[in-house]
């Protein structure tokens, strides 16, 4: 059975570092691998989505890389600031299809100012 | 990207009632999607996987009389939790995937508080 784990679970930097997310899964065999972003009491927004066949994307300050033989991927957040604060999801779509997304149980970061 | 709603976005009602909650994919049509729950400080558990005009799979220790899964059209799900308890008391959230997506859509959630 497919699990994902974050570490880890809670972050507290300086506004301006550079900081560095963990996750890792115990099955290989994934479809995709995504990472998320959830503020408190919000639903969930999508930052990246890797493809089983990609070893890294990039959206602005975020990029995210994935080893998927290793069975792990990192979220680097360059330059971080007070409103990057949140709780930063990892989930992998296994490789069977009509399965659902499988998330770990989140890093929360704190950005101080 | 493709867009998905859940009403209510959060609803507050009394032990031994009913709630009822919607997901609907807005501008694609949704041949699977997806229920989850999120207790607080906890990550997101799958509940159940629906395909359209089939029967439910629920996830182990899921009780399918309890949460009522109908997924009758290619644009909404909805959820039914029967009989409510206060341990049902959670954010539930919905998402969906069309057959030619590489993601799942998430809805924004629904807060339910049962009293």
């Amino acid at each position: 059975k497919q699990e994902v784990t974050q570490i880890p679970a809670a972050l507290s930097v300086p506004e301006g570092e550079n900081l560095v997310l963990n996750c890792s899964f115990t099955d290989s065999a994934i479809y995709n691998l995504q990472w998320f972003r959830q503020d408190p009491g919000k639903g969930l927004t999508s930052l990246l989505l890797i493809q089983s066949s990609q070893r890294e994307q990039t959206s602005g300050r975020l990029n995210a890389s994935l080893d998927k033989s290793s069975g792990r991927s990192t979220l680097y957040i360059a330059a971080s600031q007070p409103g990057d604060s949140a709780t930063y999801l990892c989930a992998v779509r296994p490789i069977q299809a009509g399965t659902a997304l499988i998330f770990g149980k989140g890093t929360t970061l704190s950005v101080s100012s | 990207g493709a867009v998905v709603s859940q009403h209510p976005s959060w609803v507050i009602c009394k032990s031994g009632t009913s709630v009822k909650i919607e997901c609907r994919s807005l501008d694609f049509q949704a041949t699977t999607m997806f229920w989850y729950r999120q207790f607080p400080k906890q990550s997101l558990m799958l509940m159940a996987t629906s395909n359209e005009g089939s029967k439910a799979t629920y996830e182990q220790g899921v009780e399918k009389d309890k949460f009522l899964i109908n997924h009758a059209s290619l644009t909404l799900s909805t959820l039914t939790v029967t009989s409510a308890h206060p341990e049902d008391s959670s954010f539930y959230i919905c998402s969906a995937r069309d057959s030619a997506a590489h993601e799942q859509y998430f809805g924004p959630g629904t807060r339910l508080t049962v009293t």
